[in-house]
């Protein structure tokens, strides 16, 4: 089935740093998600991309829809405290309903301040 | 406004004892689905459903049974704990459409001795 891989694992940074993250896959996707978990709850929806080559700002957050639908990026720009967490990409399972999402294996962030 | 409710939040099992997670949604959310957290692996779509009355399994649907007779509420139970099935587990709800974000719940942390 698809797969997707998020790289790196984890990262500690310290405060007013620069993020970025990746997530690839060995097939095509339609829609990437990006979504970032706080500890001790649910993931929460951070950007969503439905075109190759689309890039999207949220406040300090781009995400870029990588043109071979294969790969997606994710910054974040002068990082704060408040960042930490798990981020995760997920897109919609091939031909499924679009709450049947694959997600990645996640990147923790740690910001020291 | 509620948003996605589930309780408990901890619970621990002996192997083979059954035990259902419960789900609410007020949102008035067609799509409605479950997934599991574990270490290193991401979320994995247990099962899901796109109305009430209609369910269909994820990638990892065994031992695990789901039903879905009104719009707001997808109970998940489990008929024998077994120590694999130590998780988190997360329901989350959408409006069809690939524009609709999931919403996620708090999770459930689940221990299976």
């Amino acid at each position: 089935g698809q797969q997707l891989n998020q790289s790196p694992q984890s990262m500690f940074i310290q405060e007013g740093e620069d993020v970025s993250m990746n997530c690839t896959s060995s097939s095509i996707f339609n829609t990437w998600l990006w979504y970032k978990q706080d500890p001790g709850e649910g993931p929460v929806l951070l950007i969503a991309l439905y075109k190759a080559g689309e890039l999207t700002s949220n406040g300090r957050l781009t995400a870029q829809f990588g043109i071979t639908r294969k790969d997606s990026f994710l910054n974040i720009s002068a990082s704060i405290p408040s960042d930490v967490g798990i981020y995760f990409c997920a897109g919609p399972d091939y031909g499924g309903a679009t709450n049947k999402l694959i997600f990645g294996t996640g990147t923790l962030l740690a910001v020291q301040p | 406004n509620a948003g996605v409710t589930q309780t408990p939040k901890f619970q621990v099992l002996k192997t083979g004892q059954s035990m259902t997670l419960q789900c609410a949604q007020d949102m008035n959310h067609e799509y409605m689905s479950w997934y599991r957290q574990d270490p290193g692996m991401g979320l994995r779509l247990i099962h899901y459903s796109v109305g009430a009355g209609i369910t269909d399994q994820g990638e990892v649907p065994n031992g695990y049974n789901v039903s879905r007779s009104t719009t707001e509420d997808f109970p998940l139970r489990l008929l024998s704990a077994a120590p694999s099935q130590t998780s988190v587990y997360f329901c989350a709800s959408s409006l069809p459409g690939p524009n609709s974000p999931l919403h996620f719940g708090n999770g459930t942390r689940l221990t299976v001795t």
